[in-house]
């Protein structure tokens, strides 16, 4: 069974610019989350989608949006970079039973904002 | 919102030692307490989890302990050995996917 796949694997961006990272779940799975990874926050939370609505949202600029499509991939967008965007950001499926379950991790996609 | 703590950032030991990573959370709405293993440049990996009606689960080496009242939550793992070595996160989720993760501890299990 396949795991998470998360592409690109990496991206250089300058500030202003606008970026969207690709995520798909492992097979069945229906809920897509993703955080953000960066060594002075630690991993902190963006959003989760489940059935193409977004069921959850961390406290993040509207700068920050994703989406989900009906095969349950989804994609996280973010506009007007900044350089304090620079990160790992990491998406994570799951069955998406409602309950807090079990996350299964992609690589995840280093940013780097120039 | 929920913040949670973990303690020690860095810890050393000797391979075959144990070794203890201590987390306290603030929500008392949180009901799910998971632990993931990060070894470096890879994917964040569950290693094990436990709900709050439960105080205590183990898998081999690897055990979870839970004090609702005092709202802390600790893991332990036995003998030690060198592929231990990795960073360690504990997290809390009270409904669906929004954890929030403590700020990591780099385990490293030395020779």
């Amino acid at each position: 069974k396949a795991g998470v796949t998360q592409t690109p694997r990496y991206l250089i961006k300058t500030r202003g610019q606008q970026v969207t990272l690709s995520c798909s779940p492992i097979s069945g799975h229906r809920s897509v989350s993703w955080y953000q990874q960066t060594p002075g926050q630690g991993l902190q939370f963006l959003f989760e989608y489940f059935s193409e609505t977004q069921r959850n949202k961390g406290n993040f600029p509207g700068r920050f949006s994703g989406r989900q499509f009906s095969n349950s991939r989804s994609e996280m967008n973010v506009s007007t970079l900044e350089l304090g965007d620079s990160a790992l950001y990491l998406c994570a499926s799951s069955w998406g039973t409602g309950d807090s379950e079990k996350l299964f991790f992609g690589s995840g996609t280093q940013l780097s904002v120039l | 919102g929920e913040n949670v703590e973990q303690h020690p950032s860095t810890l050393s030991v000797q391979e075959g030692d144990s070794a203890v990573i201590k987390c306290t959370y603030s929500d008392s709405a949180s009901n799910y307490f998971p632990w993931y293993k990060q070894e470096l440049g890879k994917r964040p990996q569950l290693i094990i989890d436990i709900r709050s009606n439960v105080g205590e689960k183990k898998d081999q080496r690897i055990a979870v302990t839970l004090n609702k009242t005092a709202k802390h939550f600790s893991l332990h793992i036995t003998e030690t050995q060198p592929e231990d070595s990795a960073v360690y996160f504990c997290a809390s989720g009270g409904g669906g996917n929004k954890l929030t993760f403590g700020t990591g501890t780099q385990l490293k299990v030395e020779l």
